[in-house]
C-alpha cells in the first residue's frame, strides 16, 4: 500500500485565497483524521471522520475551515478565505479500527 | 482531561551512546500511550505503542518503552543510537478507540559524532 498520500506537499497562497488541502487515506481504514502542526501549539486534531461521516469537529479554529469526506478513498480540508496565522504543517492520518494511526507526509501551508 | 507532557524540548546524544526520552502523562482511565518519530520533512511514524499487558514494549528500530503506572511515565529508550535516529520524537496518550489522541509538544533529538 502507498500510504497515506496528500496533496499538495507544499502551498503558498497570499491572504484571503481559498485554499484546499486533499488526503487519500489506505485502503480499507475507517477512521480518518486531520492534524494541524504550528511551532506553537504543536499538533492539534482539526476534525475525525468515521466511516465518511464527520464525528468530531471541536478543533476546528473557525468557520473559516471546512473538511468532508465524500467517499472512503478521498478527503478535503479547506480554508476560505486564509489567513496568515493560518501558516503550518498540515497533517492526515488514517487508521482501521482500534489500531494505531499512519500518517501522511503532510501539505506546508504558507499564507502571505 | 487528557495531557501529555515531554519535558526536554532538545537533546543531543553522542552516536553510540544510550537514550532515554521522558514522557509523563496525565489521563483518567487506563491509559493508551504511543511514541512516534518525525523525520524532517515527513509525517509521523509510530514507533510502539502500549496498551496493555508486559509494561516494557518493544518497537521498531531497536526503541522500547516502559509504561510505568505509578509515575504516570512511559519513557522511550534505545541502548546505542545512530545517527539516523536524528528526529522529533512524539509522545501520545488516547483513549481505547484512541480516536483523540494527545501529542506532547516533541522532543528534538540531535547525534553528534
Amino acid at each position: 500500500d502507498a500510504g497515506v498520500i496528500q496533496s499538495p506537499r507544499h502551498e503558498v497562497t497570499e491572504m484571503g485565497q481559498e485554499v484546499t488541502l486533499r488526503c487519500k487515506p489506505i485502503s480499507g481504514h475507517d477512521y480518518l483524521f486531520w492534524y494541524r502542526q504550528t511551532m506553537m501549539r504543536g499538533l492539534e486534531l482539526l476534525i475525525y471522520f468515521n466511516n465518511n461521516v464527520p464525528i468530531d469537529d471541536s478543533g476546528m479554529p473557525e468557520d473559516r475551515f471546512s473538511a468532508k469526506m465524500p467517499n472512503a478513498s478521498f478527503s478535503t480540508l479547506k480554508i476560505q478565505p486564509s489567513e496568515p496565522r493560518d501558516s503550518a504543517v498540515y497533517f492526515c492520518a488514517s487508521r482501521r479500527s482500534v489500531f494505531e494511526a499512519f500518517f501522511g507526509q503532510g501539505t506546508r501551508l504558507t499564507v502571505v | 482531561a487528557q495531557s501529555v507532557t515531554q519535558p526536554d524540548i532538545h537533546i543531543t546524544v553522542s552516536e553510540g551512546a544510550s537514550l532515554e526520552l521522558r514522557c509523563n502523562y496525565s489521563y483518567g482511565a487506563t491509559p493508551y500511550l504511543f511514541w512516534y518519530v518525525q523525520s524532517p520533512g515527513q509525517g509521523l511514524q509510530l514507533l510502539l505503542k502500549y496498551f496493555s499487558g508486559d509494561t516494557l514494549v518493544q518497537g521498531i528500530k531497536g526503541f522500547e518503552a516502559e509504561f510505568k503506572r505509578s509515575q504516570s511515565s512511559f519513557n522511550l529508550r534505545k541502548p546505542s543510537v545512530h545517527w539516523s535516529d536524528a528526529a522529533e520524537y512524539f509522545c501520545a496518550v488516547g483513549p481505547l478507540g484512541n480516536e483523540k489522541l494527545t501529542f506532547g509538544t516533541g522532543t528534538r533529538l540531535t547525534i553528534i559524532p
